[in-house]
């Protein structure tokens, strides 16, 4: 398995832009998680799917964030608009069903966001 | 609040040079403690699950231990390529998992 696809690796974009953030986790897992990474705050979980349908979003800081799974190997995290202290790590993970005790959590590399 | 502290925040080592990290965690109900490592520029990647006091894992040059209150992460005789930041996160009764900020490590040739 290639593992958790994320794209694009890196986005540069002016304040103000919508940025759309994609994954496509492993083949198998039921259950998807968005994560931002800052060195303020560390790792974050902002909103996770189980079978494509989201069960807690209370991570995702604002209105302006939202994230889609429409089917099981594809997610969406958008930001709209963008402001520059959205800057960060985006990291998307998988795993085999949430809430299983001791899931591990397959991370995909990362889509480093700078807003302008 | 459940809570997870990492200390040191980093951690300069000469190759050889064992050590441990520490996670201090404060969480409701504990269902498991993880330990990931992260390379620059990767996502974090899996190393142990421990479920409950006095649990011990291996792996390698890697030993992670937990407590009631606190996991520790043994390094023994590291080498150049173990330099890394390392997470531990905790999974509580609502299955929510919060990660602490890291370790950044670095072992000198």
């Amino acid at each position: 398995d290639a593992g958790v696809i994320q794209s694009p690796r890196h986005e540069v974009t002016e304040m103000g832009q919508e940025v759309t953030l994609r994954c496509k986790p492993i083949s198998g897992h039921n259950s998807l998680f968005w994560y931002r990474q800052t060195m303020m705050r560390g790792l974050e979980l902002l909103i996770y799917f189980n079978n494509n349908v989201p069960i807690d979003d209370s991570g995702m800081p604002e209105d302006r964030f939202s994230a889609k799974m429409p089917n099981a190997s594809f997610s969406t995290l958008k930001i709209q608009p963008s402001e520059p202290r959205d800057s960060a790590v985006y990291f998307c993970a998988s795993s085999l069903y949430r809430g299983r005790v001791g899931e591990t959590q397959y991370f995909g590399p990362g889509t480093r966001l700078l807003v302008l | 609040e459940d809570q997870v502290t990492q200390s040191p925040e980093a951690l300069r080592l000469q190759e050889g040079e064992s050590s441990s990290l520490n996670c201090s965690y404060t969480v409701s109900g504990l269902r498991g403690l993880f330990w990931y490592r992260q390379d620059p520029g990767k996502g974090p990647e899996f190393l142990f699950t421990l479920y409950s006091a006095g649990e011990e894992k291996e792996k390698e040059r890697l030993k992670a231990t937990l407590t009631k209150k606190e996991s520790f992460l043994h390094i023994t005789a590291p080498k150049p390529e173990d330099s890394a930041t390392y997470l531990c996160a905790v999974q509580n009764r609502d299955d929510k998992i919060i990660f602490g900020k890291g370790t950044r490590l670095h072992i000198l040739p």
